[in-house]
């Protein structure tokens, strides 16, 4: 069974900060997404990135693939309290995504 | 265009009681999902649909049941609720790309 191990668990940190969490697996992925989780709310999907050592950027979030597959970074530039929420990662496949139990960040004005 | 909507949002039952929770898309997805959240967890998956009439296990399916008698719903239900499965409850669903489009939640205590 796959297993997905985000860190850090928590994090809380002031606004204008950088900041990055990580996402490993113990097997190759065969696709990874970044969710984002605001309180009250379902996931919504920020990237989905598929390639070893690909790169994707989404204004002030830069995501990381690792060149075998099995680990994955986020990385928050000039951190705003609208960037406060649970980032979970995933593997999607076949249709089938298995999640990792994310990290919660908050991030203060 | 509601996307994946979820009822109810909140519910209380006592142990041994029973409930089904809709979760109804308007996007014409082939796939449907439930999946349970629970603190330091992450999502888990209960049940799974690839189609009108269709439903799989997935990781955590003991307890529950599911139907899919319309393309656009995706019934969970809970014949005998325990404790063990308070939880905030998702549905999901996928036209068949990598994005899944979620629901909001349903809030389930069992006392």
């Amino acid at each position: 069974t796959q297993l997905l191990e985000q860190s850090p668990q928590f994090l809380s940190i002031q606004e204008g900060e950088n900041l990055t969490v990580y996402c490993n697996s113990s097997s190759v992925f065969s696709s990874l997404q970044w969710y984002r989780q605001e309180p009250g709310e379902g996931p919504v999907l920020l990237v989905t990135v598929v390639t070893g050592g690909e790169v994707k950027k989404l204004k002030r979030l830069t995501f990381q693939f690792g060149d075998a597959r099995k680990d994955s970074s986020l990385h928050i530039t000039a951190a705003q309290p609208g960037d406060t929420g649970l980032y979970l990662c995933a593997d999607g496949g076949y249709n089938k995504l298995i999640f990792g139990a994310g990290t919660r960040l908050a991030v203060h004005p | 265009n509601a996307g994946v909507t979820q009822t109810p949002k909140f519910r209380v039952l006592k142990t041994g009681q029973s409930m089904t929770l809709l979760c109804a898309q308007d996007m014409n997805h082939e796939y449907m999902y439930w999946y349970r959240q629970d603190p330091g967890m992450g999502l888990r998956l209960i049940h799974y649909s690839v189609g009108e009439g269709t439903t799989a296990k997935g990781e955590v399916p003991d307890g529950y049941n599911v139907s899919r008698l319309k393309k656009q719903n995706f019934l969970l239900g809970l014949e005998s609720a325990a404790p063990s499965q308070t939880s905030v409850y998702f549905c999901a669903s996928t036209p068949g790309s990598y994005e899944q489009y979620f629901g909001p939640g349903t809030r389930l205590t069992v006392t």
